[in-house]
């Protein structure tokens, strides 16, 4: 067990609706990084927070949001959500930005219907 | 060109066999992780490996820095290790992982 969580496991939400995904990370871990893996493909990189603060964002559309709470648990924010924002939805936590080992939860599977 | 290529895609083997899953990659690194994924599951990291080899269990990781290549190595395979096996770089002075395409691993009793 990673001691990383993610809730909810799955979800299933409708267009136009908005989703909030949560991850817990790993006990001194300051840094969460958050990725979307469609059906079949590998994971993209959606973004990074350390010490509360975004530090890093791929090519993802501003309805996608987040935050780092100080026990530095974050959440994703999905507005608007379209068809293709169907997705395993991943974080994962760290020690240090780049450099440190990664501890992945177990992801949460949203289906836009 | 991918930035980071595995090979092969698909590996099916019988139980027991040795393993070797090859990760090529064109971007300067600081480290180079190799994970694992169980179908509709969430990642596992193995390793992050830096130089040299690392070995935990019966799976055995190695890097070559100056080729930029790295392989993961498992020993007496098992059908439980039958999952999708991913190497991920960071970019050079970021954050982002770059990551393989996977290699799909069947091991057959």
């Amino acid at each position: 067990e990673t001691g990383v969580t993610q809730s909810p496991t799955h979800l299933i939400k409708t267009r136009g609706q908005q989703v909030t995904l949560r991850c817990s990370s790993q006990s001194g871990h300051n840094t969460v990084s958050w990725y979307q893996q469609a059906l079949g493909q590998g994971p993209q990189f959606i973004f990074q927070y350390y010490r509360e603060e975004e530090n890093g964002r791929g090519n993802f559309p501003p309805r996608f949001s987040g935050l780092q709470f100080p026990n530095y648990s974050s959440e994703l924010n999905v507005n608007a959500l379209e068809l293709d924002d169907s997705a395993l939805y991943l974080c994962a936590s760290s020690g240090r930005t780049n450099t440190g080992e990664l501890f992945f939860g177990e992801g949460s599977r949203l289906t836009v219907l | 060109k991918n930035e980071v290529e595995q090979s092969p895609q698909n590996l099916t083997a019988q139980e027991g066999e040795f393993i070797t899953i090859n990760c090529s990659y064109s971007v300067g690194i600081s480290a180079l992780h190799w994970l694992q994924q169980h179908p509709g599951g969430g990642i596992v990291s193995l390793f992050m490996l830096s130089s040299g080899k690392k070995k935990h269990g019966r799976l055995i990781a190695t890097i070559n820095i100056q080729e930029k290549h790295s392989s993961l190595h498992i020993t007496a395979s098992h059908p439980r290790d039958s999952a999708v096996y991913i190497c991920a770089v960071p970019r050079d002075s970021n954050y982002q992982l770059i990551w393989g395409a996977g290699t799909k691993l069947i091991i057959k009793p």
